[in-house]
């Protein structure tokens, strides 16, 4: 059965720090791979996908991830932090033709000044 | 801003009536997703409609169900609710061709008391 695990609720970086937000996955087949944001009162603001090619994919807002096969992982990095980027983050698997898509439980992200 | 507008913003029912909430997608975008997103979890995937008909669905009761219209906005109805059916009830709508991209309403809250 698919699933993601997203292992920390709550992480709480100081500004300028360097984040990373772990990601894993269970799916039999070639793993279509998001990752979204959501603020407060705010639907959720899709900040990067994988589907194949390279592993590191860059995205909005300064954010990368990586995926790796052989730990069933797209983890969320992001080298300095920034006070704006308080919010809870997502990570989801698609399926092959995107009729279904699987959503982790979140981890919410706090920055110290 | 995604152009994905849901009506209403908040709505408090009681158990065992029905509630039928709207989601008007971007224009061109004939794809609607509807999730659930329970308090401190992440979304769960309801169904999807494409070209009017439900393309795709989630682990959902059949008292779950919806509607695409013509002009692709979209309603989610659930009948005889249930206290757990409380959360925030999202929308998601994509293009033809990239159904993978997917643009989120701000979400309606139901409380069921």
């Amino acid at each position: 059965a698919q699933s993601v695990t997203q292992p920390d609720i709550h992480i709480t970086v100081s500004e300028g720090a360097s984040l990373e937000l772990r990601c894993n996955y269970s799916y039999g087949a070639t793993p279509y791979l998001f990752w979204y944001v959501q603020s407060p009162g705010q639907g959720l603001q899709l900040l990067l996908k994988y589907f194949s090619g390279d592993t590191l994919v860059q995205g909005i807002k300064g954010f990368e991830a990586e995926f790796k096969r052989s730990q069933s992982s797209f983890n969320l990095r992001k080298p300095s932090v920034h006070w704006s980027d308080a919010a809870e983050y997502f990570c989801a698997v698609g399926l092959y033709n995107f009729n279904k898509f699987y959503f982790g439980s979140g981890t919410k992200l706090n920055v110290k000044p | 801003e995604t152009g994905v507008t849901q009506s209403p913003t908040h709505l408090i029912k009681t158990r065992g009536q029905q509630v039928t909430l709207r989601c008007s997608s971007q224009s061109g975008h004939n794809t609607v997703s509807w999730y659930q997103q329970a308090l401190g979890q992440g979304p769960q995937f309801i169904f999807q409609y494409y070209r009017e008909e439900e393309n795709g669905r989630g682990n959902f009761p059949p008292r779950f169900s919806g509607l695409q219209f013509p002009n692709y906005s979209s309603e989610l109805n659930v009948n005889a609710l249930e206290l757990d059916d409380s959360a925030l009830y999202l929308c998601a709508s994509s293009y033809r061709d990239r159904k993978e991209t997917q643009y989120f309403g701000p979400g309606t809250r139901l409380l069921v008391l």
